[in-house]
């Protein structure tokens, strides 16, 4: 049973407009959240990150919102990109296994010309 | 910067054969993991190392082993390759303190025959 769930295979969105990337997740041990991105042919690479003490982070282009209450957490994109179009992997930490990562399906972005 | 490298990009096997996949990491990281990405599913946590000699299993450790005799490589063995391993295998790295941020390699992508 996936702890860490991203329900949108695919997402395709306009050049210039913004893209939400949606995560839920099931345990509530989790505490700290991250984003990866990845390129075919390439190994996915870390985006942005949040811990549980926070509701919002941001980083240029991209910010993450985590609503603790919903187990939900979601990653826009403003403006969108083609240079973003990529597989983006929400992922999951709990406080006791800091090294372990739960990593959710993926979700796969198009950002159209 | 981190770099990360897979011994091969493609690999092609035929079931029964015994595969090595190897994997270096250039920045004294003492933690080392391999994952297998498929559609779907995201990326599973085959095997995890956090010292030398070490290894801990993850959510997927049957039909695997791994070897970690020096602290930059982590090798993952296939003891008898079956058709349902084929899949993209990603090694990654981290620092013991780190709050899961972990460096990929590009990846390999075993196909089993």
């Amino acid at each position: 049973d996936q702890q860490v769930k991203q329900n949108s295979p695919s997402l395709s969105v306009q050049e210039g407009r913004i893209s939400i990337l949606n995560c839920d997740y099931t345990n509530s041990m989790f505490d700290y959240f991250l984003w990866y991105k990845k390129y075919p042919a390439e190994g996915p690479t870390f985006l942005i990150s949040i811990s549980s003490i926070k509701d919002k982070n941001e980083d240029g282009r991209f910010t993450v919102f985590l609503n603790k209450s919903a187990k939900h957490l979601s990653l826009h994109i403003v403006p969108s990109q083609p240079g973003d179009s990529a597989v983006y992997f929400c992922a999951a930490i709990m406080k006791t296994s800091y090294d372990k990562v739960i990593f959710g399906p993926g979700t796969s972005l198009s950002v159209i010309p | 910067d981190v770099k990360v490298t897979q011994s091969s990009r493609y690999l092609v096997k035929r079931t029964g054969e015994k595969v090595f996949l190897e994997c270096v990491q250039d920045m004294d990281h003492e933690n080392m993991f391999w994952y297998r990405q498929d559609p779907g599913l995201g990326l599973r946590l085959i095997y995890f190392s956090y010292d030398v000699k070490m290894k801990e299993k993850g959510d997927i450790p049957e039909g695997y082993s791994v070897s970690r005799e020096k602290k930059e490589r982590f090798s993952l063995i296939l003891e008898s390759a079956s058709t349902n391993q084929t899949s993209m295998y990603l090694c990654a790295s981290s620092y013991r303190a780190g709050v899961g941020t972990q460096y990929f390699g590009p990846g390999t992508r075993l196909l089993v025959l």
